[in-house]
């Protein structure tokens, strides 16, 4: 079936460290990749997509390139700051018979310390 | 502009009663899903609608669980008889369009605990 796997957290950085979130996938088709970020106290947003191979999503200093010959969409950013600690999950959708629905990771939370 | 509404934030409740939980959807997005967010269970798919119709329902856990949508707009989650494994938060999105391409917007979910 289709799944989302993602490194397990909480992952800790010191300020304008180097942030790595694996995340590889399984899937049918061809689907779209996402990135969603859940704040302290806050609802699900939508950090960055992609939707087909090799496109590079970017938002806020974040990256992820949808290597499809890995079949993996890891987030990336050069210099984190407090500000970015949070749950990450790694989402697909647009499988081949799974409509639009998104299949997550398990989310990874982020500690990002002074 | 607004965002996606969920409500009640937090619900309570003994086992065995039913709830229902209420989402409205940002103006004109046509698609409005449900998921469930539980520590063992991580982010799950419950139920999916275009329009009105459910085209997916392969999430919804029991004949427990029913949803439905009305005039394209607002949805309602009901649980009959909650047990204390459906203690979850809650979570609605909508989409403008149905591609998997498209964006969801989530809601900021509701919070169910059954006791």
């Amino acid at each position: 079936g289709n799944s989302v796997t993602q490194m397990e957290g909480p992952v800790t950085l010191s300020e304008e460290a180097f942030l790595t979130i694996n995340c590889t996938y399984t899937a049918t088709g061809y689907p779209s990749l996402f990135w969603y970020v859940q704040y302290p106290g806050e609802g699900l947003q939508l950090l960055l997509k992609a939707t087909k191979a090799d496109d590079k999503g970017s938002n806020k200093g974040f990256e992820a390139t949808y290597r499809k010959e890995t079949t993996s969409f890891h987030l990336e950013k050069g210099s984190v700051q407090v500000s970015d600690s949070a749950v990450y999950f790694c989402a697909l959708s647009g499988v081949t018979g799974g409509g639009n629905k998104l299949t997550f990771g398990t989310g990874t939370q982020l500690k990002v310390e002074l | 502009g607004a965002g996606v509404s969920q409500s009640p934030s937090n619900k309570v409740t003994e086992k065995g009663k039913d709830v229902e939980l209420r989402c409205d959807p940002i103006s004109g997005h046509t698609a409005l899903y449900w998921y469930r967010q539980s520590l063992g269970q991580g982010l799950e798919f419950l139920i999916y609608f275009q329009g009105n119709s459910a085209p997916d329902k392969s999430g919804l856990p029991s004949d427990r669980f029913s949803a439905e949508r009305t005039g394209g707009s607002v949805s309602t989650l009901t649980i009959q008889r909650t047990q204390q494994e459906d203690s979850a938060v809650y979570l609605c999105a909508s989409s403008f369009w149905t591609s998997g391409t498209d964006t969801q917007y989530f809601g900021p979910g509701t919070r169910l605990t059954v006791l």
